[in-house]
C-alpha cells in the first residue's frame, strides 16, 4: 500500500464548476497535511495547509481533514483554466510524503 | 515571503561527468533543506535531508557516494550527481523553510538534469 495515494487523473471540469480532489494516506501518526499545486516542468507551490479534522477554506480553495478516515481533499470553486494543473497531496508523519498527484483539467 | 533560488534550470552533461546543482535561501537561514527527485509524470520522492555543519541524512535506496550534499551555510545546500549516467536524468528539487516546519516549505524552481 501506497503511503499517500490520489486518483492520477486526469480530472476535468467544466469552467466555473467545482473539482473535487481527493487524497488518502496510510500513516495514522501523521500530523500536517498539505496540498501542492505544479505545473508542468516547474516545482510545486503550496496552496493549503491544514492540521486539524474539518474544514479550511482560503479563497476558491477548501481543504478538508478527515484523521478517522486517513482522507484529506481539496475543492476548487468556480474553476478556471489556470487552474489546470497537477495537484500533489503531501502528508507530515515523521517525514514529508508526496502522492503521485492528479491531474486537473478545466476546460473553457 | 520565503524565496529559494535553484541553479541551474536545466543542464545537460555527458556519462560520467559531475553536475553540481545549488540551492539558496534567498531571505532567511535554512539549517535544513531538503532535496527531492521526480521522473516524468511520477511523484517527488524525498532523497536526503541536509543538515547545515554536518553530514546529510540519505533515504534508503539514495547512494551516498553518487549524490554527493554539502550545507556548508546556512543559506547554501550543493546537491552533486557524481559520475552521471542517463538513468540519472531527472528534475531535482530543493526546499528550505524559516519555520522548521516541513510541509510549509518553499520549492527551488527546479533542475533538469539530461545525461547524454
Amino acid at each position: 500500500q501506497k503511503e499517500v495515494e490520489q486518483n492520477s487523473g486526469p480530472l476535468s471540469v467544466p469552467e466555473g464548476a467545482i473539482a473535487s480532489l481527493n487524497c488518502t494516506y496510510s500513516d495514522r501518526g501523521s500530523q500536517s497535511f498539505f496540498w501542492y499545486r505544479q505545473y508542468s516542468g516547474k516545482s510545486p507551490e503550496l496552496i493549503m495547509s491544514i492540521y486539524s479534522n474539518g474544514d479550511k477554506e482560503d479563497g476558491r480553495f477548501t481543504a478538508q481533514l478527515n484523521k478517522a478516515s486517513q482522507y484529506v481533499s481539496l475543492l476548487i470553486r468556480d474553476s478556471q483554466p489556470s487552474d489546470s494543473a497537477t495537484y500533489l497531496c503531501a502528508v507530515n508523519g515523521n517525514k514529508l510524503v508526496f502522492g503521485a498527484g492528479t491531474i486537473l483539467r478545466v476546460k473553457s | 515571503g520565503a524565496v529559494v533560488s535553484q541553479h541551474p534550470s536545466r543542464v545537460i552533461c555527458k556519462s560520467g561527468t559531475s553536475v553540481k546543482i545549488e540551492c539558496r535561501s534567498l531571505d532567511f537561514q535554512a539549517t535544513t533543506m531538503f532535496w527531492y527527485r521526480q521522473f516524468p509524470k511520477k511523484s517527488l520522492m524525498l532523497m536526503a535531508t541536509s543538515n547545515e555543519g554536518s553530514k546529510a541524512t540519505y533515504e534508503q535506496g539514495v547512494e551516498k557516494d553518487k549524490f554527493l550534499i554539502n550545507h556548508a551555510s546556512l543559506t547554501l545546500s550543493t546537491l552533486t550527481v557524481t559520475s552521471a549516467h542517463p538513468e540519472d536524468s531527472s528534475f531535482y528539487i530543493c526546499s528550505a523553510s524559516p519555520n522548521h516546519t516541513p510541509g510549509g516549505y518553499t520549492f527551488g524552481s527546479g533542475t533538469r538534469l539530461t545525461v547524454v
